[in-house]
């Protein structure tokens, strides 16, 4: 099982701040991934990357942006944050080869004033 | 394209009794299908993937789940409920691509 961690955990913040999402993975997986989820609701795919200096965007358009410069570490970035993006950003990493199990760090629960 | 149906937004038992949380598939090729739980402000944990192998999976905490082809389901059981097991249950499917896609969710509230 992976280890993935998510920092920070929870996060209120005014609108038009600059924030990153960190993830990081101690696993050496290829394969990472970011979703959002609003409450009681279902996961949407916003970024992936199959490997260092690799992101595609994901089936729900987000405003956001994603780097891969480390294999471990897959920050999100939001230029300026508006009210919209309040949600959870949940992180997931893969092995290849691996049947395509993902597996999750913690979540950052996101609130824009 | 691959997709999933869980029916039932929300499911409730009594402790002790039988769980069953259902979910149908959609997939153009031989599925891997994943059951995952999430427990309030936390993030997905894997209970159980079927990836071809045996048609009934066991996961963890009790939970199995069994492949019917022929039905497109791969429904989610636990033959007697704990209060632990209150929480948000998702379905998956590999779409391909190294990608899943999830259902919409399956609360399930266990009473005592």
């Amino acid at each position: 099982e992976a280890d993935i961690y998510q920092t920070p955990r929870y996060l209120v913040i005014g609108t038009g701040k600059k924030i990153t999402l960190e993830c990081s993975q101690t696993m050496g997986h290829d394969k990472m991934y970011w979703y959002q989820q609003d409450p009681g609701m279902e996961l949407h795919l916003i970024h992936y990357s199959y490997g260092v200096n690799s992101t595609e965007k994901g089936d729900l358009s987000s405003e956001s942006t994603v780097s891969r410069i480390r294999t471990e570490h897959f920050p999100l970035t939001l230029e300026s944050a508006r009210p919209s993006h309040t949600s959870q950003y949940l992180c997931a990493s893969s092995e290849q080869g691996s049947s395509d199990t993902q597996y999750f760090g913690p979540g950052t629960r996101l609130t824009v004033l | 394209a691959q997709s999933v149906t869980q029916l039932g937004s929300h499911v409730s038992v009594s402790e002790g009794a039988l769980v069953l949380l259902r979910c149908n598939y959609s997939s153009s090729v031989p599925p891997y299908l994943f059951w995952y739980v999430q427990y309030p402000n936390q993030g997905l944990q894997l209970l159980l993937k079927y990836t071809s192998a045996a048609t009934l999976v066991k996961g963890i905490n009790g939970f199995e789940a069994e492949f019917k082809k022929s039905e497109t389901s791969f429904h989610l059981t636990k033959p007697s409920a704990h209060m632990s097991d209150a929480a948000e249950y998702f379905c998956a499917v590999s779409s391909g691509f190294q990608k899943l896609v999830f259902g919409t969710g399956t609360r399930l509230l266990v009473s005592p």
